[in-house]
């Protein structure tokens, strides 16, 4: 059975300083694990996405995320944040395996305090 | 390109009354998705289509029914809408293979849909 734990619902911090949103998973078969990013009242776009090529995946606008089967955990991080950085974060499994599953966390809120 | 479009933005429905919501992609996928947004909560899928002519349930069907018209088009039904349903709900397509790992799914602007 799949899951996902985005372990905090909220996260603030400075402009400038790095980012760590945290991403924990589980999956019977070998998912794809994905990032998405959502600005108030729009869609969803993806940001990176893991399919077992590399444990570091880098993604658009800086973000990136790395891959620790031993840890089951899939955290996605910055260097330094921009005010635009601020949006929802959701964490995905999804796989294909008896039909399609694909489970998204709960989210992870972002501010960016000037 | 477009990308994945929705209709209506917006929409407002007394219970009981039925409406559907229409999706299109223009980037030839062969997947598409329909999922609802909950405050507070994640994506949650209600129904896909793997390939054209292809439908399966996904985590909370209940209350819904979907046609893939074509390869381009994915609609989702409300038959009788409860307040349950008041959420918005997201349309999505993918490349997809079918079998093992998932590709990127690239989502609409999303219908945001009140029951009274």
């Amino acid at each position: 059975a799949q899951s996902v734990t985005q372990l905090d619902s909220h996260v603030s911090v400075s402009e400038g300083t790095p980012v760590l949103l945290r991403c924990n998973y589980s999956s019977s078969y070998s998912p794809s694990l994905f990032w998405y990013v959502q600005h108030p009242n729009k869609g969803l776009q993806l940001l990176l996405k893991y399919t077992s090529a590399a444990t570091l995946v880098k993604g658009i606008n800086g973000f990136e995320a790395e891959f620790k089967k031993s840890e089951t955990s899939f955290h996605l991080t910055k260097p330094s944040a921009h005010m635009s950085d601020a949006a929802e974060y959701f964490c995905v499994v999804s796989e294909w395996g008896g039909g399609f599953k694909t489970i998204f966390g709960a989210g992870t809120r972002l501010f960016v305090k000037a | 390109n477009a990308g994945v479009t929705q209709t209506p933005k917006f929409q407002v429905l007394k219970t009981g009354q039925s409406m559907t919501l229409q999706c299109a992609q223009d980037m030839n996928h062969n997947s598409m998705y329909w999922y609802r947004q909950d405050p507070g909560m994640g994506l949650r899928l209600i129904y896909y289509s793997a390939s054209e002519g292809t439908t399966d349930k996904g985590e909370v069907p209940n209350g819904y029914n979907v046609s893939r018209l074509n390869k381009r088009e994915f609609s989702l039904r409300l038959e009788s809408a409860a307040p349950s349903q008041t959420s918005v709900y997201f349309c999505a397509s993918s490349l997809e293979g079918g079998t093992g790992g998932a590709d990127t799914q690239y989502f609409g602007p999303g219908t945001r849909l009140t029951v009274l």
